[in-house]
């Protein structure tokens, strides 16, 4: 079983909808984040947290909530979608100890028509 | 301003030649450099880490470099495979100690038989 997962993988939803994107990982690492990743711009920052109770913006917040509910669990949502928030989403994980190193979960893609 | 750059021009080589990618940064101060791969559709998976006081490293066909007056790295593939194609990521830490990574836009790189 892959030690980070994304539910859903694809998603289609409308302006003004809010939907969660969620994360869940089986490495027992304490940090988690959540990236955007659009075509020529890289990955960019929009929340990580390095504890439960540790929670922090990044780069690009703004329109973006997330809820850390476990140690293994961090959502993130989308208050009310616009389509430029179109793009692929991913979850990342590391630990406090080796804390350089990322590990990716596989993705969701999100389309917002 | 802050950047981390790529050649966002896509990478055309040879099988069996080396191919060179670079990474370029501007007012960063990292204590370390990373590199990662990413497969169409999939979550970037980390290669290597180069930390500030190291020139070099290497893993199996892997070669990376840092040069922290140039500002820059460089990262080889050595006899390089079709399966070698793929966008290639680095990163480095934004601030210090803080564990949140800044990723260049990557290079895409394409091994012809």
């Amino acid at each position: 079983d892959a030690d980070v997962t994304q539910t859903p993988r694809n998603r289609i939803t409308k302006t003004g909808k809010r939907i969660m994107l969620e994360c869940s990982q089986t490495k027992g690492h304490d940090r988690m984040y959540w990236y955007r990743q659009d075509p020529g711009l890289g990955l960019r920052l929009i929340y990580y947290s390095f504890d439960v109770k540790d929670i922090n913006k990044g780069e690009i917040s703004d329109g973006y909530s997330v809820s850390r509910q476990a140690q293994a669990k961090f959502s993130l949502s989308l208050e009310s979608a616009i389509p430029n928030q179109t793009a692929l989403y991913f979850c990342a994980t590391s630990d406090t100890l080796t804390e350089e190193t990322q590990y990716f979960g596989p993705g969701t893609r999100l389309l917002v028509l | 301003s802050q950047k981390i750059e790529q050649n966002s021009e896509a990478l055309n080589i040879q099988e069996g030649k080396t191919a060179t990618l670079t990474c370029n940064y501007t007012n960063y101060s990292p204590a370390y450099l990373q590199w990662y791969r990413q497969d169409p559709g999939r979550g970037p998976v980390f290669l290597l880490l180069i930390r500030e006081n190291e020139k070099e490293k290497r893993k199996e066909r892997l070669k990376v470099t840092f040069d922290t007056t140039l500002k820059q790295s460089l990262f080889h593939i050595t006899a390089s495979q079709p399966a070698d194609s793929a966008t290639y990521l680095c990163a480095l830490e934004g601030s210090s100690n803080t564990g949140k990574l800044i990723f260049g836009q990557g290079t895409t790189l394409q091994v012809k038989p």
